[in-house]
């Protein structure tokens, strides 16, 4: 059974630039949760998505955004990239709402 | 204040040694979670649990509701532990994102 998937694996954009960001959970899970690890940060929670909605949100301004697609793949949009927004994107996926979350590898995004 | 803490927030050990590494959490919560970082970010779960002792090959998790408390064992530790351990906490009720602690940096010398 195939993982979560997530891609690029690297993307390097610079200040004001938008980074779009994709997950494709494992199949039959129908939640994606988007995870930021900043250097020195650790990791913080991003967005859930449910069943093609958004359930919850993190505390990150409005630029993150995303959506989830009747397939329930997803994708991370962050508009008018800051350097702080240098970081390792992590998605999961659960099955359903509450369960186990399974990890993809990341997307490294670098903004110059 | 963190909402969860871990210690110790590093542990170097020789291989073959018991560890465990802890979690305390300030919140009400549906779920605790154990997770791996290897080097290079790939995150692995290790344990979801929400009561009492769950045991998978030398890994060996357990929890205490009543004290807000978790701990990860590993028994008959070898150099391949060597990683990153996170904890982290899920409070449900609409709201499931994750919420981490700090994690815990893992060497097993040989």
């Amino acid at each position: 059974e195939a993982g979560v998937t997530q891609s690029p694996t690297h993307l390097i954009k610079t200040r004001g630039q938008q980074a779009t960001l994709r997950c494709s959970p494992i199949s039959g899970h129908t939640s994606v949760y988007w995870y930021q690890q900043a250097l020195g940060l650790g990791l913080q929670f991003l967005l859930w998505y449910d069943e093609g909605e958004e359930r919850n949100r993190g505390n990150f301004p409005p630029r993150f955004s995303g959506r989830q697609f009747p397939n329930y793949s997803s994708e991370l949009n962050v508009n008018a990239l800051e350097l702080e927004d240098s970081a390792l994107y992590l998605c999961a996926s659960s099955f359903q709402r509450y369960n186990e979350q399974f990890f993809g590898p990341g997307t490294r995004l670098t903004v110059l | 204040k963190n909402e969860v803490e871990q210690s110790p927030q590093n542990l170097t050990a020789q291989e073959g040694e018991f560890i465990t590494i802890n979690c305390s959490y300030s919140v009400g919560i549906s779920a605790l979670h154990w997770l791996q970082q290897h080097p290079g970010g790939g995150i692995v779960s290790l344990f979801m649990l929400s009561s009492g002792k769950k045991k998978h090959g030398r890994l060996i998790a357990t929890i205490n509701i009543q004290e807000k408390h978790s701990s990860l064992h590993i028994t008959a530790s070898h150099p391949r532990d060597s990683a990153v351990y996170i904890c982290a906490v899920s409070n449900g009720g609409g709201a499931d994102g994750l919420t981490f602690g700090k994690g815990t940096h893992l060497i097993i010398q040989p």
